[in-house]
């Protein structure tokens, strides 16, 4: 149990464009995903936390209207990077909040998606 | 504010042997939760473990041991006789136990590399 997808998995980009990528919790609802960026040999870094019909929280120094986040379900959360540029690249990784069965408070995180942007 | 310190950054071992990830930890709130994931190179995080600041029992999961003393706030992880597949970068984190409060904070990360 407990499982939670990531699509897509890698995608490559050019500068301007923008990506969407969509966490799925597959089996429990999730209130509560958040979207993580990592850096080469770094820790995670928290970008946002999404609830499920409300506006996500931002994490200071995260810019909001470039990184949009939707929580449109219990099951689904989307992260899109809008005009992508070089320095968006990176590893991002999402994860929800079980919301009440097994282990509640703990967020399993999805397998991360890897952006690159040309 | 909270703060998880990983003191070690890489770690390497011969297959076969134990080894002992630290976590130390700081917090003002009186409830919480520690966490243990692992990062494999494919890059998804596993969750391991989940304590609660109540519960100061050591646990043991096959080879994986955690002991949590709450005296020098600590959470280590021990893993006995390491395999290879063991070779992961593995994240200590401590999130409030409060309603709201699911932000996760997270430690820099120990590279284990078990050698075969």
């Amino acid at each position: 149990g407990a499982v939670v997808s990531q699509h897509p998995s890698w995608v490559i980009c050019k500068s301007g464009t923008s990506v969407k990528i969509e966490c799925r919790s597959l089996d429990f609802q999730a209130t509560t995903m958040f979207w993580y960026r990592q850096f080469p040999k770094q820790s995670l870094m928290l970008m946002a936390t999404s609830n499920e019909g409300s506006k996500a929280t931002y994490e200071q120094g995260v810019e909001k209207d470039k990184f949009l986040i939707n929580h449109a379900s219990l099951t689904l959360s989307t992260l899109t990077v809008t005009s992508a540029h070089p320095e968006d690249s990176s590893f991002y990784i999402c994860s929800a909040r079980d919301r009440g069965g097994g282990l509640t408070d703990t967020q399993y995180f999805g397998p991360g998606t890897r952006l690159t942007v040309l | 504010a909270q703060k998880v310190t990983q003191a070690q950054t890489e770690i390497s071992v011969v297959e076969k042997e134990d080894v002992t990830l630290d976590c130390v930890y700081e917090t003002r709130d009186t409830t919480y939760y520690l966490f243990w994931y692992k990062q494999p190179p494919s890059g998804e995080l596993v969750f391991l473990i989940r304590r609660n600041s109540f519960d100061e029992q050591n646990e043991i999961s096959g080879r994986y041991s955690w002991n949590f003393q709450k005296s020098t706030s600590s959470f280590n992880f021990t893993i006995t006789a390491s395999q290879v597949v063991d070779s992961a970068v593995y994240f200590c984190a401590l999130t409030p136990s409060g309603a709201g409060s699911y932000q996760l904070t997270f430690g820099k990360g120990t590279k284990l590399s078990v050698i075969p």
